[in-house]
């Protein structure tokens, strides 16, 4: 049974781009919440998903988007990339309490 | 004031030592509490839950003090391979929801041989 794949696991951005995350929750899991971790800080929630809408928010502006497909799977979208969006951003998927994250997408943006 | 606390760190000890990592959190309607494990550029991995009358597993031992809003972790003879990055979670943060996460800025533990 796999657990929670995300991808790419490292990629290279220029300011002013865009990027889209991936994210397979696992089998079963119905929920997927997106977290990003800068370096030497605790990870802090951007957003969750649940049955294809956003169901809660961090404080993160308006250029994180995201989306959910029919198989629960989940995309994280960042546009007009900023220096400081270079973080390990981290999927995890929930069904009921038990919540598993995947190992991370590493962006840096140059 | 954060949301959740924790000691700054780094912590270095030796093998056999006993280690204490303390945590606060601020909002008195946080439901679940957790000690998360993060391992240099890996994901983070829950380590144990958190309930008010306490627990085991093995060489750690959780305390959870709603009253202060206070977490605590033990380790007890310590090993090389507890050597990692420990974070204080709670669930229920801002506004009392269940739906995200709330991570400490977490503490560097390395034990030294």
């Amino acid at each position: 049974d796999a657990g929670v794949t995300q991808s790419p696991t490292h990629l290279i951005k220029t300011r002013g781009q865009q990027v889209t995350l991936r994210c397979s929750p696992k089998s079963g899991h119905d929920t997927v919440s997106w977290y990003q971790q800068a370096l030497g800080q605790g990870p802090q929630f951007i957003f969750q998903y649940y049955e294809e809408e956003e169901r809660q928010r961090g404080n993160f502006p308006d250029r994180f988007s995201g989306h959910q497909f029919p198989n629960y799977s989940s995309e994280l979208n960042v546009n007009a990339l900023l220096l400081g969006d270079s973080a390990l951003y981290l999927c995890a998927s929930s069904f009921g309490p038990t919540i598993y994250f995947g190992e991370g997408s590493w962006l840096t943006v140059v | 004031r954060k949301e959740v606390e924790q000691d700054p760190g780094p912590f270095n000890v030796p093998e056999g030592a006993t280690v204490a990592f303390n945590c606060t959190y601020s909002n008195s309607a946080s439901q679940s509490f957790f000690w998360y494990r993060q391992d240099c550029r890996k994901e983070p991995k829950l380590l144990m839950s958190v309930y008010s009358s306490g627990n085991e597993d093995g060489r750690f031992t959780a305390q959870l003090n709603r009253a202060s809003q206070y977490i605590s972790l033990l380790i007890r003879d310590s090993k090389l391979s507890d050597s990692a990055t420990y974070l204080c979670v709670v669930n229920g943060g801002s506004g009392g929801s269940n739906y995200k996460l709330t991570f400490g800025k977490g503490t560097l533990l390395t034990v030294n041989p």
